[in-house]
């Protein structure tokens, strides 16, 4: 069975770009979830979805950061305009959201702002 | 107060010990929990779950949950080189999963 899938896996741009990452649940997994991941920090959430509804974006650090999810098979995580401080590995993870099911990750994207 | 606090670590244990891991969590209302795997430069990798107070084993690893105490810990039995990663212990209260900050476990040869 196919995980969840993010691309790019590497990103490296220019402060003030805008980046866009891009998830793919597990197929049937109705909660997806956006987390960031640092030294300092761990792992933190940033946003998660039910259904393609948002639930809670109490993590998003700022307005620079949005994130969508069309369709129950695809969300994006948007930074504009990114900042240095955004490097980071960028986690999406998706589960089927009844009672005692796991969390299921992607490989990651490793950001890195210039 | 953190929702879920780990120690950071580095734990180190010889090849062959057993390796346990500890981790406690404040929401009493807390459900279900989790211990992933998370070798460097990976993603978190789950390992082992647990709902009910008691022992849950699978193969080496027996996962410990005491609601009463708030408490979950993970032992390893016959730790090998390559269980050298960082454990996660996640709890999840109604959807929400807190994520701890991870023990560094090294197997040593």
């Amino acid at each position: 069975d196919a995980g969840v899938i993010q691309s790019p896996r590497h990103e490296v741009t220019e402060m003030g770009q805008e980046v866009t990452l891009r998830c793919k649940p597990i197929s049937g997994h109705d909660y997806l979830f956006w987390y960031r991941q640092t030294m300092m920090r761990g792992l933190e959430l940033l946003i998660y979805f039910n259904n393609n509804v948002p639930i809670d974006d109490s993590g998003m650090p700022e307005d620079r950061f949005s994130a969508k999810m069309p369709n129950a098979s695809f969300s994006t995580l948007k930074i504009q305009p990114s900042e240095p401080r955004d490097s980071a590995v960028y986690f999406c993870a998706s589960s089927m959201g009844q009672n005692h099911q796991p969390q299921h990750f992607g490989d990651g994207t490793r950001l890195s702002i210039l | 107060q953190k929702e879920v606090e780990q120690n950071s670590g580095p734990l180190s244990v010889p090849e062959g010990a057993i390796a346990s891991l500890n981790c406690t969590y404040s929401d009493r209302g807390s459900q279900s929990f989790f211990w992933y795997r998370q070798y460097s430069g990976k993603s978190p990798e789950l390992i082992m779950s647990i709902y009910s107070n008691g022992d849950k084993e699978d193969g080496r690893f027996t996962a410990q949950l005491n609601k009463a105490s708030q408490y979950v810990s993970l032992l390893i039995r016959d730790s090998q080189p390559s269980d050298s990663a960082t454990y996660l212990c996640a709890v999840n209260n109604f959807n929400k999963f807190y994520f701890g900050s991870g023990t560094k476990l090294n197997v040593k040869p």
